[in-house]
């Protein structure tokens, strides 16, 4: 099925790991981004991407990295985990300026 | 800077009744506007988007949405709601100089039967 697609869909690090949640949309959008949401904040960018080979920051880019080597793939790393960074995440994407988002079915992610 | 304010956490409404989710804006330029729904366990999907033109704008499941660019507000509407569209629901704003969506903190809808 067409979409974005996002794995894993559940996880669970000790602080001060690291791992990559993995972003994959075959629709061929050149923009993708990543959110958080947390209760009663909404979604909060992370970072996004306007096509491979560029990336940007979004509103709360600290701890987490990101690489657009591929249109389709835009993983997102999780450098050393810490407790703030449990939350659900989504991956997004769009093709054109107009158009709204398509997003995945989400990573809730949980640091002990 | 760009924001979105949905001053309302909850709204309640018996099913049948007109429903009404409430959501300001602020950009510097000229606002591309958005509500998502989400239901519990799931990713948010696309309702609606405002990008120019009509003021009235008509998505999904019967919603739409009304743009007063005096009053920077984009409320959605329903004329009859039902108990289905119980959801979390999110509007969304990008200025047209920038790249990304910012989202409001997100509005709980219970459609009592």
């Amino acid at each position: 099925n067409a979409g974005v697609t996002q794995t894993p869909k559940f996880q669970v690090l000790k602080t001060g790991q690291s791992m990559t949640l993995q972003c994959a949309q075959d629709m061929n959008h050149e923009y993708m981004s990543w959110y958080r949401q947390d209760p009663g904040m909404g979604l909060r960018l992370i970072h996004y991407s306007v096509g491979a080979g560029i990336t940007d920051q979004g509103e709360v880019p600290n701890g987490y990295n990101v690489s657009r080597s591929t249109t389709e793939d835009f993983p997102l790393r999780l450098l050393s985990a810490a407790p703030s960074q449990t939350s659900v995440y989504f991956c997004a994407s769009r093709a054109r300026q107009g158009d709204g988002y398509t997003f995945g079915s989400g990573t809730r992610l949980t640091v002990v | 800077a760009q924001s979105v304010a949905q001053p309302e956490d909850q709204v309640n409404v018996a099913e049948g009744n007109p429903l009404t989710v409430k959501c300001t804006y602020s950009v510097s330029g000229n606002p591309y506007l958005f509500w998502y729904v989400q239901y519990p366990n799931r990713g948010l999907q696309f309702l609606l988007k405002y990008i120019t033109g009509d003021n009235l704008v008509k998505g999904s499941y019967g919603f739409e949405a009304e743009f007063n660019k005096s009053q920077t507000s984009f409320h959605l509407k329903k004329p009859s709601a039902l108990v289905s569209d119980s959801a979390l629901y999110f509007c969304a704003v990008r200025d047209t100089g920038r790249r990304a969506l910012t989202f409001g903190s997100g509005t709980r809808l219970q459609v009592q039967p």
